[in-house]
């Protein structure tokens, strides 16, 4: 399958709390990467975090990465209202020629001023 | 980065035609990616756009309904063909140097009736 499991499907927090999404993946990779989409938009790149690194940040997001559990997490910590938008998870396979990523479902996140 | 123009940014088609989606970007890149998004869903790749060779198709798209041209480093089209409503979606040019960050044009939304 192309695609990885994330969740929750969708999150709907106030302004200033924290927002944790999840994502599993099914395949060895190179790398997993995060993407913020807005509403009818293009996807945007947030973070990447390759396969021998555990946790990094950059700003108020932060993401861990268990391949061992091939599962990833990614916090937005003291959320404001523009962060609401969909966000998904990509995985660069290992071997990969090509460099596809593949990308999970997405957690739609609402933050409420 | 790259800045990325997607043509058009939306269209209605009659079922059994044909739409050809243009992606034109500002620098020259070596990776260049065809998704779709169904409503509410992730981004399924549909192919990579290979410069001057066929591209190359993931599991379940095949080249007559989705042909797929790369003329040179910084265009390229995707035609989605004899269309049906099933195809309703936003398609999603993207592009990168690496598999590390990818870009992604506004996308097309795409509305077959």
């Amino acid at each position: 399958s192309q695609q990885g499991e994330e969740d929750p499907q969708a999150l709907s927090i106030q302004e200033g709390e924290n927002a944790t999404m999840n994502c599993s993946y099914k395949t060895s990779i190179n790398n997993l990467q995060w993407y913020r989409q807005n509403s009818g938009r293009g996807l945007v790149h947030l973070i990447l975090i390759r396969s021998n690194e555990r946790e990094k940040h950059s700003g108020r997001l932060r993401v861990t990465l268990d391949t061992s559990k091939k599962s990833s997490s990614l916090l937005i910590t003291a959320s404001r209202a523009a962060d609401t938008a969909s966000y998904f998870c990509a995985t660069a396979d290992r071997g990969s020629t090509l460099g596809r990523l593949y990308f999970g479902r997405g957690t739609q996140l609402t933050v409420w001023p | 980065s790259a800045v990325i123009s997607q043509k058009p940014s939306r269209d209605i088609c009659q079922r059994g035609t044909s739409l050809t989606i243009q992606c034109q970007v500002d620098s020259q890149v070596t990776m260049m990616f065809w998704y779709r998004q169904q409503p509410g869903q992730s981004l399924t790749l549909i192919a990579t756009a290979n410069q001057g060779s066929e591209a190359t198709y993931e599991s379940g798209f095949v080249i007559d309904k989705f042909p797929i041209s790369r003329p040179n480093l910084t265009f390229s089209t995707l035609t989605v063909s004899n269309m049906s409503p099933e195809d309703s979606s936003i398609y999603l040019c993207s592009v990168g140097q690496t598999n590390e960050k990818l870009f992604f044009g506004s996308g097309t939304q795409l509305s077959v009736l």
